[in-house]
């Protein structure tokens, strides 16, 4: 029941753009989207319930397809902060959170 | 307003050891869970609880107990530690269990685990 996340890593440099994909074979009620950086807990980003929203914190925005049960966050203009471990978790109406594998993202100067 | 509070920080335990994870919040949120952190696996959820009294088990519950006698305190214990329980742990909580008030996550520091 773990979403798929898609790619596993991703190097950047300075001021480029990068999508990190998250499926799920099961109907979704929300996507959350998380960042962690080493040896810390994952920090929220955003969440997108139902209904395709797409939602957007500073140069980092996300989409929600619910009928392909797909999420993608879009990094714009990538800065050296932005690196860290992209998480998508995912809530059925069951009420826990399951968490994909994770994508690693390098944004190097 | 200290958020979620984990304790303690970093355990070593013997195989065979039992012991207790710690982790309070101070929101009054509704919803507490547990994960585990491995290498390459993402964050794995291994107890949740939609509020005081009612627990569920997520993906990887096995050697592991909770309870929830309380809104504040979800402990998580290991019965009998194995090595493949070494792990880093997080507990994690939110306003809502579901709904569209079901928010985000707010994580403790966590809690670095080793089994010998």
């Amino acid at each position: 029941q773990q979403p798929v996340q898609s790619p596993q890593a991703v190097i950047l440099r300075e001021g480029e753009d990068a999508v990190i994909n998250c499926s799920s074979s099961k109907a979704l009620y929300s996507v959350h989207w998380y960042r962690q950086k080493h040896g810390e807990a994952p920090v929220f980003l955003m969440i997108l319930l139902k209904g395709g929203e797409q939602k957007g914190h500073e140069k980092i925005s996300a989409s929600f397809n619910e009928k392909k049960q797909q999420s993608s966050l879009y990094l714009t203009a990538s800065q050296l902060s932005y690196s860290g471990t992209y998480f998508c978790g995912t809530r059925r109406n069951n009420n826990d959170m399951r968490f994909g594998a994770g994508t690693r993202l390098t944004v190097k100067p | 307003n200290a958020g979620v509070t984990q304790t303690p920080k970093f355990q070593v335990l013997k195989t065979g050891q039992s012991m207790t994870l710690q982790c309070a919040q101070d929101m009054n949120h509704e919803y507490m869970s547990w994960y585990r952190q491995d290498p390459g696996m993402g964050l794995r959820l291994i107890h949740y609880s939609v509020g005081a009294g009612i627990t569920d088990q997520g993906e990887v519950p096995n050697g592991y107990n909770v309870s929830r006698s309380t809104t504040e305190d979800f402990p998580l214990r290991l019965l009998s530690a194995a090595p493949s329980q070494t792990s880093v742990y997080f507990c994690a909580s939110s306003y809502k269990a579901s709904g569209s008030m079901a928010g985000e996550l707010f994580f403790g520091e966590g809690s670095r685990l080793t089994v010998l």
